[in-house]
């Protein structure tokens, strides 16, 4: 079973300019989030979605949204890009095990901004 | 607001010896917390979790305890193995398919 897939992996981009990181969840999973990994901080929900509705949504500002597609693919934007979005996005989709919401991570999408 | 808190950023452990890695929480409300293990240029893994209905469960080297009165938890990984050095996010859930991660623990194991 193919895992969660996160494309690009690198990316470089200039202040101001916008960013679209696109991601596929485990095949038959039906919600994908959206995290944000910086140093020191751990990850931070940025977004979740299911059947193609954003059931929850982190601390972020606007310049930061997503949507979700019939085939539970997920993309999420950010506009007008700040030195402060270089992180590392993660996406992941989710299997409930046993009560808990266990989220299965892709290897993320590495954005650097200039 | 940080409500998990992960206040070791590091640990060094010697092979064969017990790690202990702790996590905090502020927020009452949660009902499941979870650990993840991460290795440089990949995603998080899932390692083990618990339901606040126990206080504790254990997956073979791997327990992790759950104390709500301190809303306290931990991980402990015994045998400690070299592969064990990674990153380890402590995470909850309050049911509403968010989870709210720790900063992280850098293990690292010593041959």
């Amino acid at each position: 079973k193919a895992g969660v897939t996160q494309t690009p992996r690198y990316l470089i981009k200039t202040r101001g300019q916008q960013v679209t990181l696109s991601c596929s969840p485990i095949s038959g999973h039906r919600s994908v989030s959206w995290y944000q990994q910086t140093p020191g901080q751990g990850l931070q929900f940025l977004f979740e979605y299911f059947s193609e509705t954003q059931r929850n949504k982190g601390n972020f500002p606007g310049r930061f949204s997503g949507r979700q597609f019939s085939n539970s693919r997920s993309e999420m934007n950010v506009s007008t890009l700040e030195l402060g979005d270089s992180a590392l996005y993660l996406c992941a989709s989710s299997l409930v095990i046993s009560g808990a919401n266990v989220l299965t991570f892709g290897a993320g999408s590495r954005l650097t901004v200039l | 607001d940080q409500q998990v808190k992960q206040n070791s950023p590091s640990l060094s452990v010697q092979e064969g010896r017990i790690s202990i890695l702790n996590c905090d929480y502020t927020n009452s409300m949660f009902d499941y917390f979870l650990w993840y293990k991460k290795y440089p240029a990949e995603g998080p893994t899932f390692l083990i979790s618990i339901s606040s209905i126990k206080d504790k469960n254990e997956d073979g080297r791997f327990t992790v305890f759950l104390n709500k009165s301190a809303k306290h938890l931990s991980l402990h990984i015994v045998p400690s193995q070299p592969g064990d050095s990674a990153v380890y996010f402590c995470a909850a859930s309050a049911g509403d398919y968010k989870l709210s991660f720790g900063a992280g623990t850098t293990v690292t194991v010593r041959a």
